[in-house]
């Protein structure tokens, strides 16, 4: 079984400030993650993902995030929040199951950025 | 412009009737997904397909149907059986590589079905 779990379904940060979205996931096999952003009333749209090749991700926008086996995280980070960070942020475990990809999503954690 | 479209943005639909979501991609890929999204409860997948006129029920199928006619339009049909239908769907699609579970699924811009 997989499951993704995003501490904190709201995080407000100000403008300039570090940002910090928290996921830990659980997997029974080395697991592939993604960080996804969804705008209000969009798709999703992927940010980064982890495929084993390395532990740092860097994605789009500045993001990036670390994979920490010990620890079975996944955080996303940007240096300094932008007004155009104010989104959804989607973590996901992936896993192939049966012949098809089987990609369990987190809860998403809101981000409001104050100016 | 490759990508995946998803029409109507926004739907209304009388209880007891049956609806159809349409999504389409000109990005040649095999796979794919419808996944519903209510707050707070992030993505659950109805359904999916990885070839033509081939699908598979997802975790919360019941109330759905779907149709792979061709490679690039996998509509849904939101029946009166669904018992709470209202909520925003979305559908993806993704290339099928070795392992699939790298694939990037990318995502359509959603329809917001309202049951009134």
């Amino acid at each position: 079984a997989q499951s993704v779990t995003q501490l904190g379904s709201h995080v407000s940060v100000s403008e300039g400030a570090l940002v910090l979205l928290r996921c830990n996931y659980s997997s029974s096999v080395p697991p592939y993650l993604f960080w996804y952003v969804q705008y209000p009333n969009q798709g999703l749209q992927l940010l980064l993902k982890y495929t084993s090749a390395a532990t740092l991700v860097k994605g789009i926008n500045g993001f990036e995030a670390e994979f920490k086996k010990s620890e079975t995280s996944f955080h996303l980070t940007k240096p300094s929040a932008h007004m155009s960070d104010a989104a959804e942020y989607f973590c996901a475990v992936s896993l192939s199951r049966g012949g098809y990809q089987k990609v369990t999503f987190g809860i998403g954690t809101k981000l409001q950025v104050i100016p | 412009d490759g990508g995946i479209t998803q029409s109507p943005k926004y739907l209304f639909r009388k209880e007891g009737q049956n609806v159809t979501l349409s999504c389409e991609q000109n990005l040649n890929h095999d796979a794919m997904y419808w996944y519903r999204q209510d707050p707070g409860q992030g993505l659950r997948l109805i359904y999916y397909s990885q070839i033509v006129n081939d699908f598979q029920k997802g975790d919360i199928a019941e109330g759905y149907s779907v149709s792979r006619e061709k490679k690039e339009s996998f509509p849904l049909t939101v029946t009166s059986a669904q018992k709470n239908p209202t909520a925003f769907y979305l559908c993806a699609s993704s290339i099928l590589s070795r392992p699939h579970s790298t694939d990037t699924q990318y995502f359509g811009p959603g329809t917001r079905l309202t049951v009134l």
